[in-house]
């Protein structure tokens, strides 16, 4: 599996938008992108993936580069509750063993 | 509601004693996990197991055994043998037909404190 880079910390106001970034310029053409969040002392929980195209849910939407080297995961609302690791993983779908690898991720702080 | 169970929440052991963590799913899913958590850090994979009576070694197996006996349950041993139990440790699962998405349900974990 790709790796990947996270800034290790952002602060977000209340009802801004929070933009995560994550770099992943190793990418092979068959692995999708993946974001989970873990708040703190809970088990992550999945938020959303993609291959190339931009995708969106109820919770945040991804935005991929057009050469797939990097992307950015938007919160467009952001709430207190949405304080958390936010962990950027690229895989292919069914990976030996199905695994997820995560890296150190983004803490978002989102303040009042 | 379905979902995964861990427990207990907090765990304290003497060391060189084994435990075993409890991870039971009422989701049906075919494919159990074991990740361990340090401080700051991220998850990495302690076992899995995809299908009943089968199991394979993840990235930090040594010091751990697992069962799978039923498709519900995936019990987590940490033996003496663990030379760094103390950690947070989270069961997950999953199960096939998801398409790409292939989401990973997690518990609410088990914090092992080994004095």
């Amino acid at each position: 599996d790709a790796k990947t880079t996270q800034p290790p910390s952002m602060d977000c106001a209340e009802g801004r938008a929070a933009n995560l970034p994550c770099n992943h310029s190793t990418i092979s053409g068959n692995e999708y992108v993946y974001w989970y969040r873990q708040i703190h002392s809970q088990g992550p929980q999945y938020i959303i993936h993609g291959l190339k195209n931009n995708e969106t849910n109820e919770m945040a939407s991804l935005i991929i580069t057009e050469d797939r080297k990097s992307s950015t995961l938007i919160l467009p609302h952001a709430t207190l509750r949405d304080t958390a690791v936010y962990y950027c993983i690229v895989r292919v779908p069914y990976n030996a063993g199905n695994m997820l690898t995560f890296g150190g991720g983004t803490r978002l702080m989102v303040k009042p | 509601d379905g979902g995964i169970t861990q427990s207990p929440k907090y765990l304290f052991r003497k060391e060189g004693q084994n435990v075993t963590l409890s991870c039971e799913q009422n989701l049906n899913h075919d494919a159990m996990y074991w990740y361990r958590q340090d401080p700051g850090q991220g998850l990495r994979l302690i076992y899995y197991s995809q299908i009943v009576n089968d199991f394979q070694k993840g990235d930090i197996a040594e010091g751990y055994s697992v069962s799978r006996e039923k498709k519900e349950s995936f019990p987590l041993t940490v033996t003496s043998a663990q030379k760094n139990p103390t950690a947070f440790y989270l069961c997950a699962s999953s199960k096939p037909g998801q398409g790409a998405r292939n989401e990973q349900f997690f518990g609410p974990g088990t914090r092992l404190t080994v004095l």
